[in-house]
């Protein structure tokens, strides 16, 4: 079992809809997540990061945690083409130092 | 300096040849990370600094692999005889507080 998981995806909504992006991990004994965004060709970008249990929102990205069922979710609302990228959950395992541990992404394309 | 800053940013070498890749990190971060990222791999932690030492190490897949952090700042990773399989994105990121890096734009390292 990965340590962090994400559906690859692609992906896709329309123009003004809300997307949902999910990740699960595996060490529950994690403490921190972290949602960053990568265009393509391009480095990735923190978005978020959340501690504890419940939701915490930031302009149009909520982030949610449920420690208790082991998943991270992002959701976008009022989507825009420029969000189109791939987005990377990312944990900060147990017992693994400070060093992020990845997922492999989900490509979100937000359709006109 | 506003972000972190990599250079160069990107480097074609000879298989077998040696190459050194720098990270300048985001002015007073005392964390500086490396990780890379191979076409259709996900993002994967090489080491970590903290300071001017190396706590964690255990990302680096060889031997061939070294870095050094100099001053709290400016970072070098070394690859020695470096082989095809070395062809990837390498990824530098900083941090101030425990676990909220910033990256930088990459080097997009190219073996021949």
């Amino acid at each position: 079992q990965k340590e962090v998981e994400q559906n690859s995806g692609p992906l896709s909504v329309p123009e003004g809809a809300i997307a949902s992006l999910n990740c699960t991990y595996s060490d529950r004994g994690s403490q921190s997540f972290f949602w960053y965004r990568q265009y393509s060709g391009k480095s990735p970008e923190l978005i978020m990061f959340i501690y504890s249990n419940g939701d915490k929102e930031d302009g149009r990205f909520t982030a949610q945690l449920n420690k208790a069922s082991q998943y991270v979710s992002l959701l976008i609302r009022d989507s825009q083409p420029s969000d189109s990228a791939t987005y990377l959950c990312a944990v900060v395992v147990t017992g693994g130092g400070n060093k992020l541990t990845f997922g492999t992404g989900t490509q979100l394309k937000v359709e006109l | 300096g506003a972000g972190v800053s990599q250079s160069p940013s990107n480097k074609v070498t000879e298989k077998g040849k040696d190459v050194e890749l720098r990270c300048d990190p985001i002015s007073g971060h005392t964390a500086l990370y490396w990780y890379r990222q191979s076409l259709g791999q996900g993002l994967e932690f090489l080491i970590y600094f903290q300071g001017n030492s190396a706590p964690d190490k255990s990302g680096l897949p060889s031997d061939r692999f070294s870095a050094e952090r100099t001053g709290g700042s400016v970072s070098t990773l070394t690859i020695q005889r470096t082989q095809q399989e070395d062809s990837a994105v390498y990824l530098c990121a900083s941090s101030l507080v425990v676990d909220t890096q910033y990256f930088g734009p990459g080097t997009r390292l190219t073996v021949l």
